[in-house]
């Protein structure tokens, strides 16, 4: 079974504050690491896909680095805005027998509420 | 492009009676997925098909739990009968393959919230 643990659960912040949440994974036959965005009533949204160690992804104000030999992934948000309120969902894959990418097994996320 | 499409978006039945989700995957994509995401727990996955075969339902409860994907498109995610533990939202995804020495994106969508009384 394949361990993900996410901190904090929850994070309550002011607009304008940098946050940062931690995904750690057992970093054994490591494939790849997700990063997904869920507000509520809404789907589930793919922030990054990572593979490499060392990987750095931006997508706006929100940035993501991995490190796959010690088994975790950072997540940042610069200056935080209400609209970033959400659960957001880390979830790493391994690899399968033969060399193919497992499953993703999610973390239980962490909830972020930005106010105003 | 339209999103994964799912319905009904909310559903409240007693315990011991069946229910029946569907999901209509993004145009293309081969692959897709029922996931089960209890309160405080992340999603985890039930079943996975690739176009209409089974890839993987090691934890679906084949019990009480049946899919189908017909014709490799739409699938139908059912519980027979269904206890208060079934109580969760109950996620279909897709994506566009499931294929060795590959990364892929999953694309989600908006999920049934089930209650069982």
């Amino acid at each position: 079974i394949l361990n993900v643990e996410q901190s904090p659960q929850s994070l309550h912040v002011q607009e304008g504050d940098s946050t940062n949440f931690t995904c750690s994974f057992p970093s054994s036959n490591f494939y790849a690491l997700h990063w997904y965005r869920w507000e509520t009533a809404k789907s589930p949204e793919a922030l990054f896909v990572m593979t490499l160690n060392g990987d750095e992804k931006k997508k706006g104000r929100i940035s993501a680095t991995l490190n796959t030999k010690e088994g975790y992934s950072y997540l940042y948000i610069k200056g935080s805005q209400p609209e970033d309120s959400a659960t957001y969902l880390c979830a790493p894959t391994r690899m399968n027998y033969g060399g193919s990418q497992g499953n993703l097994i999610f973390g239980k996320g962490t909830k972020l509420s930005v106010k105003p | 492009e339209a999103g994964v499409a799912q319905s009904p978006r909310y559903k409240i039945i007693e315990k011991r009676q069946s229910v029946a989700f569907w999901c209509n995957p993004i145009s293309g994509h081969a692959t897709l997925y029922w996931y089960q995401q209890i309160l405080g727990q992340g999603p985890k996955l039930l079943i996975q098909f690739q176009n209409n075969g089974v890839v993987d339902d090691s934890q679906l409860p084949k019990d009480r739990f049946s899919a189908e994907r017909l014709k490799g498109v739409d699938s139908t995610l059912k519980i027979q009968p269904a206890k208060l533990e079934d109580s969760a939202v109950y996620l279909c995804a897709s994506s566009l393959r499931f294929r060795t020495g590959e990364t892929y994106e999953q694309y989600f969508g908006p999920g049934t919230r089930l209650t069982v009384t």
